[in-house]
């Protein structure tokens, strides 16, 4: 098994470009979800879905948007880049797909790091 | 607003000595504190994790503690090992926007010298 698999591993835009960032997770996860790494700011929820077809605001929607059509799949879109959206992105995905937030284990992908100019 | 908040943002410790990292958490509620590490250009991992039934957990040389009254947890490791060192995340499930979400503290980078 791959595990989570994020694509690409770098990424240089201009402010106003579009792009996405793919995630592919192979262990039949229901959950995924995606986080974004700042200095001194941890790991703060973007998007998540708790299974195909449902997804839910984290703490930093704003400027992101997802989809999930299949339970493999988790994109998180970038519509109009801004500077402020330079981060490192991880995507992670578990089993388990309570409505308590009880993840269980999350397994995090290696990251994204996006830089916009 | 809901949040979970960590301390130290550093820690130095000589090897074989114990290091400890607290977190609080600010909704009543929550019920499930996972602990991540992660190591320099990876993903986090999972090292150890409590739910509110009961007080403390221990896998080897880790331990997590949970006091639900004051809304706090803590990591415990013992005899450090320059592997240790890393960054660390505590965790917790919040109430937020008509939903549970994990919720992460800001990271603490723990050093092990040798």
């Amino acid at each position: 098994n791959a595990g989570v698999t994020q694509t690409p591993k770098f990424q240089v835009l201009k402010t106003g470009q579009s792009m996405t960032l793919q995630c592919a997770q192979d262990m039949n996860h229901e959950y995924m979800s995606w986080y974004r790494q700042d200095p001194g700011m941890g790991l703060r929820l973007i998007h998540y879905s708790v299974g195909a077809g449902i997804t839910d605001q984290g703490e930093v929607p704003n400027g992101y948007n997802v989809s999930r059509s299949t339970t493999e799949d988790f994109p998180l879109r970038l519509l109009s880049a801004a500077p402020s959206q330079t981060s490192v992105y991880f995507c992670a995905s578990s089993y388990r797909a309570s409505g308590s937030g009880d993840t269980g284990e999350l397994f995090f992908g290696e990251g994204s790091r996006l830089t916009v100019l | 607003g809901e949040n979970v908040e960590q301390h130290p943002s550093t820690l130095s410790v000589q090897e074989g000595d114990s290091a400890v990292i607290k977190c609080t958490y600010s909704d009543s509620a929550s019920n499930y504190f996972p602990w991540y590490k992660q190591e320099l250009g990876k993903g986090p991992q999972l090292i150890i994790d409590i739910r509110s039934n009961v007080g403390e957990k221990k896998d080897q040389r880790i331990a997590v503690t949970l006091n639900k009254t004051a809304k706090h947890f803590s990591l415990h490791i013992t005899e450090t090992q320059p592997e240790d060192s890393a960054v660390y995340f505590c965790a917790a499930n919040l109430f937020m926007d008509s939903s549970y979400k994990l919720i992460f503290g800001s990271g603490t980078r723990l050093l092990v010298r040798p």
